[in-house]
């Protein structure tokens, strides 16, 4: 499968506790976003990377949430002391653009649905 | 909060009619993606339209973009039941390329 992947599919956890999602982008992709969807809502963009570095990050990402992408490969998606407001569908997406400022289609991968108790 | 509001938020049709969804948002769009999302799947690229008054059709499916590139459509002719889910536009805001903002998205039901 050369699809995107992301890991676990579904966390539950208590509040207060860590948790960290990777996220496998399409091998030659060098962008990836991170957004958060919630029932009834659109994707809510939260941060984005062009190959390792970060260019973007939504002020909705407050200082709990941190994303990283070392090699400009996967990207870990890292929220501390989980509140139960950070329930939601994590999405992540990845695309290729050869030009700068050029958008080509973003893939998706299946999500990781957190739920917080 | 969302700065692409679409319109309408619900739609039920009986298959066979037209549906039509619209995205309008606050500043200009550099260019505009439509995807599909499935109930209980992710979103899926539909189409990007990039020139003011952009017109691209796929089967039955016909996309616009505005003149003035803060408006787009998505026309479905004769649905079928396969065209359930729900449809976000997406995009840019002005010409900050690295911030990507999803519409509310339009949910459509397709009664066979």
């Amino acid at each position: 499968d050369t699809g995107v992947s992301q890991n676990p599919r579904h966390k539950i956890t208590k509040r207060g506790q860590n948790v960290t999602f990777r996220c496998d982008p399409i091998s030659e992709h060098n962008r990836l976003y991170w957004y958060r969807q919630t029932l009834g809502q659109g994707p809510e963009f939260l941060t984005y990377f062009q190959n390792e570095a970060q260019l973007e990050k939504s002020r909705l990402l407050s200082d709990r949430f941190s994303a990283e992408r070392p090699k400009g490969s996967f990207s870990t998606l890292e929220i501390q002391r989980t509140e139960q407001g950070d329930s939601a569908m994590y999405l992540c997406a990845s695309s290729l653009a050869r030009l700068a400022g050029a958008y080509n289609e973003q893939f998706f991968g299946p999500g990781t649905r957190l739920t917080v108790l | 909060g969302q700065q692409v509001m679409q319109i309408p938020q619900y739609q039920h049709v009986q298959e066979g009619e037209d549906f039509t969804t619209y995205c309008n948002s606050s500043t200009t769009l550099s260019n505009i993606q439509w995807y599909k999302q499935r109930p209980g799947g992710h979103p899926v690229f539909l189409i990007q339209l990039v020139k003011s008054g952009e017109v691209k059709k796929q089967k039955r499916l016909t996309f616009q973009f505005g003149e003035a590139k803060k408006n787009s459509s998505l026309h479905i002719t004769a649905t079928q039941t396969t065209d359930v889910g729900t449809y976000f536009c997406a995009g840019p805001l002005g010409y900050n390329f690295n911030k990507f903002y999803f519409g509310s998205g339009t949910k459509l039901n397709v009664k066979p």
